[in-house]
């Protein structure tokens, strides 16, 4: 069970370079999420998306695109990276449900990230 | 606005317990999370609570919530190094898009 899986692992960009990264789940699930964690920052949303062909934008969506054309993938890219992009990305999945007091709606399940360094 | 507020580090000595606090500000959230992060690897979620809810426990975990001060914390007993780890709290916002604010994340160190 692979559940959620980001690739790849590790990335070296120079400034101005292009890039896409890839998530993909095998969970079925509506949602997928793009968070890049940043030292003393923690998480914060670039991109979501609530189903098949649609995207939205999050908390810093600035220099990164997304598209969702089959439910179980979710591609991040990135034009022409710059430094401030140095970061780990992670990649996450959740189903809404319909939740109760057990169990919560929309647990969110994450890849093991993407580090990526611009020079 | 949304914000979640985690102190940066804590360290406590192998057995001891541990207790990790959380501040959040929006009060219409419904369910609050803890995860769990180990070196290199993704967020796993590691325990949660409903709003309507003082208290949960989960074998070595203690989750306590105090509605009227916006205040969540995580006690874990009996810590062991295994639990070196960054605990992240977050919060889901019922908002249509299920998003989560999560806090900046508690780097636990785990003295032997």
């Amino acid at each position: 069970n692979a559940g959620v899986t980001q690739t790849p692992k590790f990335r070296v960009l120079k400034t101005g370079q292009s890039m896409t990264l890839l998530c993909a789940q095998d969970m079925n699930h509506e949602y997928m999420y793009w968070y890049r964690q940043d030292p003393g920052m923690g998480l914060r949303l670039i991109h979501y998306s609530v189903g098949e062909g649609t995207t939205a934008k999050g908390e810093v969506p600035d220099g990164y695109n997304v598209s969702r054309l089959k439910k179980q993938n979710f591609l991040l890219g990135l034009e022409s990276a710059a430094p401030s992009q140095t970061s780990v990305y992670f990649c996450a999945s959740s189903y809404p449900g319909s939740g109760s007091d057990v169990t919560p709606k929309n647990i969110q399940y994450f890849g093991a990230g993407t580090r990526l360094s611009v020079l | 606005g949304e914000d979640v507020e985690q102190s940066l580090f804590l360290s406590v000595r192998e057995g001891d317990s541990s207790v990790i606090n959380c501040t959040y500000t929006d009060s219409s959230s419904t369910y609050l999370y803890w995860y769990k992060q180990e070196p290199g690897a993704g967020l796993q979620l590691l325990t949660y609570i409903f709003s309507n809810m003082d208290m949960k426990q989960d074998q070595r975990l203690t989750v306590l919530l105090n509605k009227k001060d916006k205040h969540l914390s995580l006690r874990i007993a009996d810590t062991q190094t295994g639990d070196s780890a960054i605990y992240f709290c977050a919060e889901s916002i019922i908002s249509g898009t299920y998003k989560y604010i999560f806090g900046t994340g508690t780097r636990l160190k785990v003295l032997a």
